[in-house]
């Protein structure tokens, strides 16, 4: 079956650190672009970040994304959150050109004291 | 960067009713536009690629249109199943962008 499924999401203090992890399945996950896709409570998609090859993306220098192609698994390393990070993260495959195609369940990551 | 605008952020509209929803570049990004909908609760899943191709098993009520910097996703017929937030999002080039959505429900 194709499929994402994102881990490690939780509570976290302002200022502090999460690695999120996203385990791909079901198809070539080597070959693909990745990223992630957030959405805060109640608000709209966010784009997040793209690793494609060699090459990443980002909207924030806080986070970095990572890939582990051996064991088909998506990083991604956010550090100093605020409170304006706390929303579900999405693990997103993407298409031939920059679309999202495939879309995990999502992990849900509150910054709060 | 290019912003992506989306009008109306909400709809309400009856069922059988013809529904469109726009998208607007703040410059030329050719047809790299995509349609997604996001039911209640649900995961967004995605309808419509290059401006206008239609992923597979997406109902045939639903299409898209436009290119440069003006686009359109319409619902040729509306149906029950299809209250949902509608998002559109380019992907010319980094940054990667989404509109603001917009909500349809049933009148």
């Amino acid at each position: 079956e194709v499929q994402l499924l994102e881990s490690g999401g939780g509570l976290v203090q302002p200022g502090g650190s999460l690695r999120l992890s996203c385990a791909a399945s079901g198809f070539t996950f080597s070959t693909n672009a990745m990223g992630w896709v957030r959405q805060a409570p109640g608000k709209g998609l966010e784009w997040v970040s793209t690793i494609n090859g060699d090459r990443t993306y980002y909207t924030d220098s806080r986070f970095t994304i990572s890939r582990d192609n051996s064991k088909n698994t998506l990083f991604l390393q956010m550090n100093g959150l605020r409170a304006e990070d706390t929303a579900i993260y999405y693990c997103v495959k993407e298409g031939d050109l920059g679309y999202f195609d495939l879309w995990g369940r999502g992990t849900l990551v509150t910054v709060s004291s | 960067d290019i912003q992506v605008t989306q009008s109306p952020s909400s709809l309400s509209a009856s069922v059988g009713d013809r529904v469109t929803i726009t998208c607007r570049a703040s410059r030329d990004i050719r047809t790299y536009l995509a349609w997604y909908q996001q039911k209640p609760g649900k995961v967004p899943k995605l309808l419509i690629c290059a401006a206008s191709t239609l992923q597979s098993g997406v109902p045939s009520r639903f299409s898209g249109s436009g290119s440069g910097t003006d686009f359109a996703l319409t619902i040729s017929s509306l149906q029950p199943e299809d209250v949902a937030t509608y998002y559109c999002q380019k992907y010319d080039d980094a940054p990667l962008a989404f509109g603001g959505g917009t909500k349809v429900e049933i009148k």
